[in-house]
């Protein structure tokens, strides 16, 4: 079965400090991986996708970038955070190219910028 | 521009009655909708899905209605339990697209 892991749980970090993220699909191979945040109080918002390894489609203009330097393997990061950064992070899967849709969401990491 | 839409942010229903979650949307192109339940401090998991070619879709005590004239769907929980407090989000795909589009969340209130 397909697992999806993501670290660290939560993290506080100060503003203008660096940030890694890291998410790992496990059980699946050339999934297609996701990026979200929720913001306090606030729906999902998709941040990047990606198709396949050093693939990334970018949704929002913001301080993040995203990385897959692996297949199972997708980053987020940051050079120096934003209080606006601070919200849940989570990560994604599905099937590529498939006509089936549905994502499957990893446990999220909690980041307050402080 | 918010393509798809949860026009309610909450909702308190009773234990034992049923509940119904109102999502809708303005993309005809959209071709397959999806609903995921949302417990604080945890990822969305998968709840149940229809594809426009259908009307309706059933899993145990959960149910989705889609009406496409309407652009609207819908999901009802029969009957609510505790357990089934938490938010709730709508999501649509179409054919080709490599990413779904969720709503705002609607949160569910259980009361015993």
């Amino acid at each position: 079965s397909q697992t999806i892991h993501q670290w660290p749980a939560t993290l506080v970090q100060p503003v203008g400090s660096p940030l890694s993220l890291e998410c790992t699909v496990e059980g699946t191979s050339n999934p297609n991986l996701y990026w979200y945040r929720q913001a306090a109080g606030r729906g999902l918002q998709l941040l990047f996708y990606s198709v396949g390894i050093g693939q990334i489609s970018s949704e929002v203009p913001q301080n993040l970038s995203a990385s897959r330097p692996q297949d199972r393997q997708f980053i987020l990061s940051s050079k120096k955070l934003l209080l606006s950064d601070s919200g849940f992070y989570l990560c994604a899967w599905s099937v590529l190219a498939g006509v089936i849709h549905e994502q499957y969401f990893g446990p999220g990491t909690r980041l307050t910028v402080t | 521009d918010q393509q798809v839409k949860q026009n309610s942010p909450s909702l308190s229903v009773q234990e034992g009655r049923i509940s119904i979650l109102n999502c809708d949307y303005t993309n005809s192109m959209f071709d397959y909708f999806l609903w995921y339940k949302k417990y604080p401090a945890e990822g969305p998991t998968f709840l149940i899905s229809i594809s426009s070619i259908k009307d309706k879709n059933e899993d145990g005590r959960f149910t989705v209605f889609l009406n496409k004239s309407a652009k609207h769907l819908s999901l009802h929980i029969v009957p609510s339990q505790p357990g089934d407090s938490a938010v709730y989000f709508c999501a649509a795909s179409r054919q080709g697209a490599q990413k779904l589009v969720f709503g705002q969340g609607t949160r569910l209130t259980i009361n015993p």
